[in-house]
């Protein structure tokens, strides 16, 4: 059972533009909402994160925006460049302390052209 | 430097053999973790252990085994039972805070013919 569906699997954007990668959960318990950036041959790495608390979350040109009430949240990379091209993933976890298991959405392969 | 080393970072088997992949940290983090990634699959979670001399099976533990006989090294072992086992593995560890963030090794690129 997926319990994070992430879409789309891939993405083009021109350079400039505006990437937006989508995610929906299924576990109301979730409540821990973070983003994993990963370039090829390497190990994923924390770009941002949200709690439920908050709807928007904004780091340089990274943006998360979480709707609750809908079990969705998506990453917004403003003014993309080809150094963004890599492969994102969500994921989202329930913060009980000492049992920090993350679920992965498939993750989107990015591409930013010029 | 601080961080999470895998190695090797290619590994080549034939099948039916055993084989350990390694994971070490020096970043003092209390619990760590093994994904699986499989294109178009995402990270799957194969075992955790939150302290040491304790683990827990994540959602594909079949076929795989660990040990946390120290606090900085988590092993992997791909048994025979593992009917796929071609694939990338990674390694991460995190710290019990707020952040939850858990910082993953390189990976290693492990290929069974």
């Amino acid at each position: 059972q997926q319990q994070v569906k992430q879409s789309p699997q891939s993405l083009i954007v021109q350079k400039g533009g505006i990437s937006i990668i989508n995610c929906a959960y299924e576990n109301t318990a979730f409540d821990y909402f973070p983003w994993y950036q990963q370039f090829p041959g390497k190990g994923p790495a924390l770009l941002i994160a949200i709690r439920p608390d908050v709807s928007e979350k904004k780091e340089g040109r990274f943006t998360i925006s979480f709707n609750k009430s809908a079990k969705q949240f998506s990453l917004h990379i403003m003014d993309s460049q080809p150094g963004d091209s890599a492969t994102y993933f969500c994921a989202a976890s329930e913060m009980n302390f000492g049992n920090e298991k993350l679920t992965f959405g498939t993750g989107t392969r990015l591409t930013i052209i010029p | 430097d601080g961080g999470i080393t895998q190695s090797p970072k290619y590994l080549f088997r034939k099948e039916g053999q055993n084989v350990t992949l390694s994971c070490e940290q020096n970043l003092n983090h209390d619990a760590m973790y093994w994904y699986r990634q499989d294109p178009g699959q995402g990270l799957r979670l194969i075992y955790y252990s939150q302290i040491v001399n304790d683990f827990q099976k994540g959602d594909i533990a079949e076929g795989y085994s660990v040990s946390r006989e120290k606090k900085e090294s988590f092993p992997l072992t791909v048994t025979s039972a593992q009917k796929n086992p071609t694939a990338f593995y990674l390694c991460a560890s995190s710290i019990h805070s707020e952040t939850y963030e858990q910082y993953f090794g390189p990976g290693t690129r492990l290929t069974v013919t």
